[in-house]
């Protein structure tokens, strides 16, 4: 069984500190992630895709990969309220290829002024 | 910026009757999807689309459930006879040949 798993929070953050997120996967097959944010009652965002290892960085928004321990995490700098919502981590395919994802069930994160 | 639109928003049956739920892909996307999201759990896949036909499904995805692309443009997904068990929200989404799949914004679907 391919899974997914992460912390489901919530995890509180006060405005303007770092928020780390963090996702395990259990299939070595996978070799694109994702990150969606999805506010409450509302559709899947895309914020992130990462397939290298390393870190990857888009504005605010960080996200780390490291397949020799399937680890996948993304760090959001200087938090806004904005930013309260669940962080879903999402497994992929191969690189390059549009396959079906994978979910976690989401971290909540609360950001706090 | 382009988007996936599904419709309706929400939608209620019976038990027992057929729904169709509609979706419009992003226009130069060529694969499609089926997700849904029981309240309070994780989304699910249930099936891809890809060239006119189905190129992967889940367990989820039994005899009762159904894809077509009628046209350019539609993409639906039909529950024959639905049971209380299908009330979710359903989730379409499309990619162009990555994974980065962009997901409408849901038909909530509820069974009585």
């Amino acid at each position: 069984q391919k899974e997914v798993e992460q912390n489901s929070g919530p995890l509180s953050v006060p405005e303007g500190a770092i928020a780390s997120l963090n996702c395990t996967y259990s299939d070595r097959g996978s070799q694109s992630f994702f990150w969606y944010r999805q506010y409450s009652g509302k559709s899947p965002e895309l914020i992130m895709s990462i397939y290298s290892n390393g870190d990857k960085e888009d504005g605010r928004f960080t996200a780390q990969l490291n397949k020799a321990s399937q680890y996948v995490s993304l760090l959001i700098r200087d938090s806004q309220p904005s930013d309260s919502a669940t962080y879903l981590c999402a497994g992929g395919g191969p690189t390059g290829t549009a396959s079906k994802l994978t979910f976690g069930t989401g971290t909540r994160l609360q950001v706090t002024l | 910026e382009p988007e996936v639109t599904q419709t309706p928003s929400h939608q209620v049956t019976q038990m027992g009757q057929e729904v169709i739920l509609r979706c419009v892909p992003i226009s130069n996307h060529l694969y499609f999807y089926w997700y849904r999201q029981i309240l309070g759990q994780k989304v699910e896949f249930l099936v891809s689309f890809y060239n006119n036909e189905i190129s992967e499904k889940s367990e989820i995805f039994d005899d009762q459930f159904s894809v077509e692309r009628p046209d350019g443009s539609n993409f639906t997904l039909k529950i024959r006879s639905t049971k209380l068990e299908d009330s979710a929200m359903y989730f379409c989404a499309s990619s162009f040949n990555t994974g980065e799949a962009f997901f409408g914004q849901g038909t909530r679907l509820t069974v009585v």
